[in-house]
């Protein structure tokens, strides 16, 4: 089955700096590609996806491609805010297969 | 459009006890999965349905199960809960898997 790896937390930063958290996955398909947020007491909600080899998904701000040769999306973002402060999933997922989280990398932004 | 509704929010239940938990998907998605969230375990696959029918499990017990109806809510079930069963438990529904899901804010269950 598929698998997730993704970076240990907690990322420290402060605001405006640069982010990025990886995650490389194990697939024995070709699965779609997701980030998913999840806030303080809240369920998680999808930032971005990528289908295909070499799409960029995008949203916000937060930016992901599709690394089919290295089996990684990682996650970047130019300039962060206090309000990114949260949990981010990484997750693959074949067709219509379970989504497959990563531990989450807990990402702090200080002012 | 309304996002998916999960209740109750809040659940205190004492061990030996069952409980069902519920979730209403957007409409229009047929696919819902559950998922329980600890804080050592992290995110971990219930199962998933999709018109009624499971599609996928888990490696969960058989003390937990599910159910989905024609409208496509759905619920979950758990039967003489256990300490370790406390978590937040997240139900996502989806229209096609490309799409990705959407989660409900889910339902935190604390056995005592």
């Amino acid at each position: 089955g598929n698998s997730v790896t993704q970076m240990e937390g907690p990322v420290t930063l402060s605001e405006e700096a640069f982010l990025t958290i990886n995650c490389t996955y194990t697939a024995t398909g070709y699965p779609s590609l997701f980030w998913y947020v999840q806030y303080p007491g809240e369920g998680l909600q999808l930032l971005l996806k990528a289908t295909k080899a070499d799409d960029k998904g995008s949203n916000k701000g937060f930016e992901a491609t599709y690394r089919k040769e290295t089996t990684s999306f990682h996650l970047e973002k130019g300039s962060v805010q206090v309000s990114d402060s949260a949990v981010y999933f990484c997750a693959p997922q074949e067709g219509f297969q379970k989504l497959v989280f990563g531990t989450g990398t807990r990402l702090l932004v200080s002012p | 459009k309304a996002g998916v509704t999960q209740t109750p929010r809040y659940l205190i239940k004492t061990r030996g006890q069952q409980v069902t938990l519920s979730c209403s998907p957007i409409s229009g998605h047929r696919s819902v999965s559950w998922y329980q969230q600890t804080p050592g375990q992290g995110l971990q696959f219930l199962f998933e349905y999709f018109s009624e029918t499971q599609r996928n499990k888990g490696n969960f017990p058989g003390r937990f199960s599910g159910r989905q109806f024609s409208n496509s809510r759905s619920e979950m079930n758990v039967s003489t809960l256990e300490l370790g069963d406390s978590a937040l438990y997240l139900c996502a529904s989806s229209l096609e898997p490309t799409d990705g899901y959407t989660f409900g804010s889910g339902t935190r269950l604390t056995v005592v």
